[in-house]
């Protein structure tokens, strides 16, 4: 069953801890994403990723990092530099062979930072 | 720089009403274009797409959108909703280019809908 999935569902955490959520594809796509979604503000990309070992900044990328040393997986790092982190985080993928791309999502993450 | 804008924040409707939500964008170029449905605890999900040819095109569970290149606009459409149609709904857009551009989505709206 082909699909994307992000781990864990919800997550807490303490001011100034970094936190990494992970995402996974098994579609053998190419390109992957992570989003941030916030009430009325739709979705914002935080980073993205055409191929393995390589990885561009979105329009949102301060305070976060990411890898991508396997083309399945694509983890997203919320370091203590993000001042706002609680929010709801999407991965999506997309497939290089898909010239319209379009994306493919994960069922997200929701952090909270307390 | 592109951008997409969906006028409508939150629509709250009867079943059987008809519903229609607004997108525009804000590209001068080939333009791909994409409706994301998100129902209460699901994935987001694509409802249609456009990326050539018949400007009118059909997706899932009845829904339907309308390409007009002179208004900039690809608004979603459906003659009947249903409970089940409460949801978040996306407008995308990304350039004609291949795989180069980023998807840029609007901020969604929300739709209510009431038995």
């Amino acid at each position: 069953d082909g699909g994307i999935t992000q781990s864990p569902k919800y997550l807490f955490r303490k001011e100034g801890q970094n936190v990494t959520l992970s995402c996974e594809q098994n579609l053998n796509h190419d390109a992957m994403y992570w989003y941030r979604q916030d009430p009325g503000q739709g979705l914002r990309l935080i980073y993205y990723s055409q191929i393995v070992n390589d990885f561009q900044k979105g329009d949102i990328a301060e305070g976060y990092s990411v890898s991508r040393e396997k083309k399945e997986s694509f983890p997203l790092t919320v370091t203590s530099a993000q001042k706002n982190p609680t929010a709801f985080y999407l991965c999506a993928s997309s497939s290089d062979r898909d010239r319209y791309n379009e994306q493919f999502f994960g069922p997200g993450t929701r952090l909270t930072v307390l | 720089a592109q951008s997409v804008s969906q006028h409508n924040h939150h629509v709250i409707l009867s079943e059987a009403a008809s519903l229609e939500l607004g997108c525009n964008y804000s590209y001068g170029g080939t333009v791909n274009l994409f409706w994301y449905v998100q129902y209460p605890g699901q994935h987001l999900q694509l409802l249609l797409k456009y990326f050539s040819g018949d400007p009118l095109v059909k997706g899932i569970k009845g829904f339907e959108a309308e390409f007009i290149k002179s208004k900039f606009s690809f608004n979603l459409r459906k003659p009947s909703v249903q409970w089940s149609d409460t949801a978040e709904y996306f407008c995308a857009v990304t350039s004609g280019s291949y795989n180069t551009d980023k998807l840029i989505f609007g901020t969604g709206t929300r739709l209510q809908v009431f038995p």
